[in-house]
């Protein structure tokens, strides 16, 4: 069973267009995150929802919306997109308890080609 | 704030060989330390990681890594690669923010075994 999985995992639009990035996690976690892997391999976190809840909001452009319609899922959407915005967007999960840091599961990434 | 820092982009290593992986961290409040290995085109699978207690830590595929707070340092070993230890490394220090843990990545190392 995949546990963070993400659809599509590979999208090629044209600059301008609007497009959404899904992410579903079955281990039960109540934190999901999003990040962008650079071409250069290099990978910042951009938002984290606890409970359907936004808890981090990276130096993100507004064109990106995280939307979490539950606690399992946790979309991403991305209006007018730019050349600069081509890169892996990874999905990842974990349960963060107190002060207890957990280990995040990344899904397999979504490659964005932005043309 | 915390950072990490990867003094190597790229290490060769001949097959059978011992190889370590350096990770400097800094970091202003308690530290979690995470090593993950991404494989090509694939997304990022955790190695190992340091929450508390003995500061060697093992993980999966033989690897393993020493917390060393002196030296701020979070180096990964492994005695004897293989080819399928290819992959790019990254070292992680997480922090916890409200709910949710905020992983901060350095900017990886390129392990290339060769015969």
């Amino acid at each position: 069973d995949t546990a963070v999985s993400q659809t599509p995992k590979y999208l090629v639009t044209q600059m301008g267009n609007d497009k959404s990035i899904k992410c579903e996690q079955n281990l039960g976690h109540d934190t999901m995150y999003w990040y962008k892997q650079d071409s250069k391999k290099f990978l910042k976190i951009m938002f984290s929802y606890n409970n359907k809840e936004l808890i981090i909001n990276e130096t993100v452009p507004n064109r990106f919306s995280p939307k979490s319609p539950d606690k399992a899922h946790l979309n991403l959407h991305i209006n007018s997109l730019e050349l600069g915005d081509s890169a892996v967007y990874f999905c990842a999960s974990s349960s963060v308890q107190g002060a207890w840091v957990d280990t995040q599961y990344f899904g397999p990434g979504t490659r964005l080609t932005v043309l | 704030a915390q950072s990490v820092t990867q003094l190597d982009s790229q290490v060769p290593v001949f097959e059978e060989a011992p190889v370590e992986l350096r990770c400097n961290y800094s970091s202003s409040v308690s530290v979690y330390l995470f090593w993950y290995v991404q494989y090509p085109n694939q997304g990022l699978q955790l190695l190992l990681k340091y929450l508390s207690g003995s500061t060697l830590v093992k993980g999966i595929n033989g690897f393993e890594a020493e917390f060393n707070k002196s030296q701020t340092s979070f180096h990964l070993r492994k005695p004897s690669v293989h080819i399928s230890d290819t992959a790019e490394y990254f070292c992680a220090v997480s922090a916890l923010s409200g709910t949710a843990s905020k992983l901060t990545f350095g900017t990886g190392t390129r392990l290339q075994v060769t015969l």
